[in-house]
């Protein structure tokens, strides 16, 4: 069984600042990726950034990275120079990677607000 | 965007009715699977489907049931409707994945249809 822990229901940031969400998760896989996506209130996911259990460095996209600490079996999502549009509700996610298919488990979100 | 689309957008249901949900996948995906996302919580997978055939369910009764057409366009079947199956229902498409395909897997999702149950 897999399991996706986000403990932070919600955060505030100033703009331009930077911002770190937490994700920590659970799996018995030896193989497993890691997803982060961002829910506006329109409702759509909107992946943002993908790491590989087995990826030697960390992921990263634009403004966003994924700092992975696979002993640690955390997965944060650090987003640079925030700006008002990154409002909206953040899902860590997973899939296990033995049997394939596209299987996610999702965390309970956190609730980024960026301030003037 | 992600060229995934759902329909209805909205609807409202009695306890007991029948609803009917439509996606229309990413062209090139192969693969659709289906999310149910109550108010405040993450998405929960209900099922996937992979060449026409159902390919992996989550914790979800039979009366949740789909489709996968060969255009890849899909739909979600839920029967007897309770009060609980009010949620956003997402749909999202992808390539299928297996370790050593070399894709990701990355899931594009719609926006959702949301239902609610009276």
């Amino acid at each position: 069984a897999q399991k996706i822990t986000q403990t932070q229901p919600g955060m505030f940031v100033q703009e331009k600042e930077a911002v770190t969400l937490d994700c920590t998760y659970d799996t018995s896989d030896q193989s497993y990726g890691l997803f982060w996506y961002k829910q506006p209130s329109s409702g759509e996911m909107i992946f943002l950034i993908y790491q590989g259990s087995y990826d030697e460095q960390n992921a990263t996209e634009g403004r966003y990275s994924l700092n992975f600490q696979k002993a640690r079996k955390s997965a944060n999502l650090v987003i640079s120079a925030s700006q008002l549009g990154d409002s909206a509700m953040y899902f860590c996610a997973m899939r296990g990677l033995t049997g394939g298919g596209n299987k996610l488990t999702f965390g309970t979100g956190t609730q980024l607000k960026v301030e003037l | 965007e992600t060229g995934v689309t759902q329909s209805p957008t909205h609807l409202i249901k009695t306890r007991g009715q029948q609803v009917t949900l439509r996606c229309s996948s990413q062209s090139g995906h192969n693969t659709v699977s289906w999310y149910q996302q109550a108010l405040g919580q993450g998405p929960q997978f209900i099922f996937q489907y992979y060449r026409e055939e159902e390919n992996g369910r989550g914790n979800f009764p039979p009366r949740f049931s789909g489709l996968q057409f060969p255009n890849y366009s899909s739909e979600l079947n839920v029967n007897a409707l309770e009060l609980d199956d009010s949620a956003l229902y997402l749909c999202a498409s992808s390539l299928y994945y297996m370790s050593g395909l070399g894709n990701t897997g990355e899931l594009f999702f719609g926006e959702g249809s949301r239902l609610t149950v009276l």
